[in-house]
């Protein structure tokens, strides 16, 4: 059973537009959220994080926006360009989990130009 | 810039042969892990070290075994392949605080025939 899901395996979007990428966490204990983003044939890279007390956050071109009553998490990306497409992931942690990260499947994001 | 690194990138063996995965990392991170991802699915964490001589098993379940004689050292071992354990296998670190975001490696692209 995924408790963290990213219901969206693709998504394509014009250059110049805003990109949403969605996360949904079942775990109630999950208090620290992080995206990354992998290229193909490289390791995923860390891109932003935010924590349950925070409900944005923001870092040049990309916002995470939490939701904890909905247990949801969104990556905005403003603009997109071409290198931004790549598949983003989701991860999730809690104290419970010795602070491990839970990782949802993710979402292939193509920036058309 | 992270320096993290995995060898082989890519591996074809037949079943029953004993492989190991290198991860090195050079940046004196206390903490080690391998995830597993299969196409299209989330990483699941297998194993994880919090520093020399220290092992854990992670939320999936592998026939895989790992060590950590050194610091920046964290082997992969698989001692009979076989071909439930075609995957991509993913190495990590991070700093011994709260929260730290991983360095990912490349990932060793496994196909056991």
């Amino acid at each position: 059973d995924q408790q963290v899901k990213q219901n969206s395996p693709s998504l394509s979007v014009q250059e110049g537009r805003i990109s949403i990428l969605n996360c949904d966490y079942t775990n109630s204990m999950f208090d620290y959220f992080l995206w990354y983003k992998k290229y193909p044939a490289e390791g995923p890279t860390f891109l932003i994080s935010i924590s349950s007390i925070k409900d944005k956050n923001e870092d040049g071109r990309f916002t995470v926006f939490l939701n904890k009553s909905a247990k949801h998490l969104s990556l905005h990306i403003v603009p997109s360009q071409p290198g931004d497409s790549a598949v983003y992931f989701c991860a999730a942690s809690a104290d419970n989990y010795g602070q491990n990260f839970v990782f949802g499947p993710g979402t292939r994001l193509s920036v058309l130009p | 810039e992270a320096d993290i690194y995995q060898t082989p990138r890519y591996l074809v063996i037949g079943t029953g042969k004993k492989i190991t995965l290198e991860c090195s990392q050079t940046m004196g991170h206390d903490k080690m892990y391998w995830y597993q991802q299969d196409p299209g699915m989330e990483l699941h964490l297998i194993h994880y070290s919090y520093g020399v001589n220290s092992t854990e098993k992670g939320d999936l379940s592998s026939e895989s075994t790992v060590s950590r004689i050194r610091t920046e050292h964290f082997p992969l071992t698989l001692e009979s392949a076989r071909p439930s354990h075609t995957s991509q296998y993913l190495c990590a670190s991070s700093e011994e605080e709260l929260r730290e975001t991983q360095y990912f490696g490349p990932g060793t692209r496994l196909l056991v025939l």
